[in-house]
């Protein structure tokens, strides 16, 4: 089975741009999430999607926002970038159950400039 | 809310050597679930080992094991026979169990170690 697909890998914006990732899960798993990784912060969780609803969300401003397309893609979004945006982002995908395990992709490099 | 602490930011250690991790975490819950993820240089997130909270038995997936300790709240994953390959960061993450089946607040991971493993 393919693992999880991130696009692009890299990316380089400037402040007040948007911003817009993309995560193709596992065949067959139906939940992605999104992280956030920085150096000060560490993994942060974003937000959950499960059959095109957002059913969990961390505590990021909504200039963060997300959204699940029927064949379970997802794509996230962030609006008037700032500085503090830079960072990795991950996504993972499981099938969906309460607790399942979360396999990651290889993320999206965000530079802000 | 959860927290999740690695204490050890670095460790370095000899090929073929066995080397143990440590993690102790915070959480009110009584259900939940644990794991070890590795980060190598490039950056995919790898999923090492998993535990139940409600299981004794530790778990173990070949080189490597954990010592769940549930009333002291530790989870350290021990690796033995260490090999190059196992140069990476390792989190660790905290997932609580969500009995509606409502899916769960995401994992809550530890800030990383950074494991060296010296030819």
């Amino acid at each position: 089975k393919a693992g999880v697909t991130q696009t692009p890998r890299y990316l380089i914006k400037t402040r007040g741009q948007q911003v817009t990732l993309s995560c193709s899960p596992i065949s067959g798993h139906r939940s992605v999430s999104w992280y956030q990784q920085t150096p000060g912060q560490g993994l942060q969780f974003l937000f959950e999607y499960f059959s095109e609803t957002q059913r969990n969300k961390g505590n990021f401003p909504g200039r963060f926002s997300g959204r699940q397309f029927s064949n379970s893609r997802s794509e996230m979004n962030v609006s008037t970038l700032e500085l503090g945006d830079s960072a990795l982002y991950l996504c993972a995908s499981s099938l969906g159950g309460a607790v399942d395990t979360q396999y990651f992709g290889p993320g999206t490099r965000l530079t802000v400039l | 809310a959860q927290t999740v602490t690695q204490s050890q930011p670095e460790m370095s250690v000899q090929e073929a050597e066995t080397v143990t991790l440590s993690c102790t975490y915070d959480t009110s819950e009584n259900n939940y679930y644990l794991f070890w993820y590795k980060q190598p240089p490039s950056r995919q997130m790898i999923l090492v080992i998993r535990q139940e909270a409600y299981k004794q038995q530790n778990a173990t997936e070949n080189r490597f094991s954990v010592n769940f300790q549930k009333a002291a709240k530790s989870f350290s994953l021990k690796i033995s026979d260490s090999q190059l390959g196992d140069t990476a960061m390792y989190f660790c993450a905290f997932m609580k169990h969500e009995k509606s089946g409502g899916g769960a607040d995401g994992l809550t991971f530890g800030k990383g170690t950074h494991l060296i493993i010296q030819p």
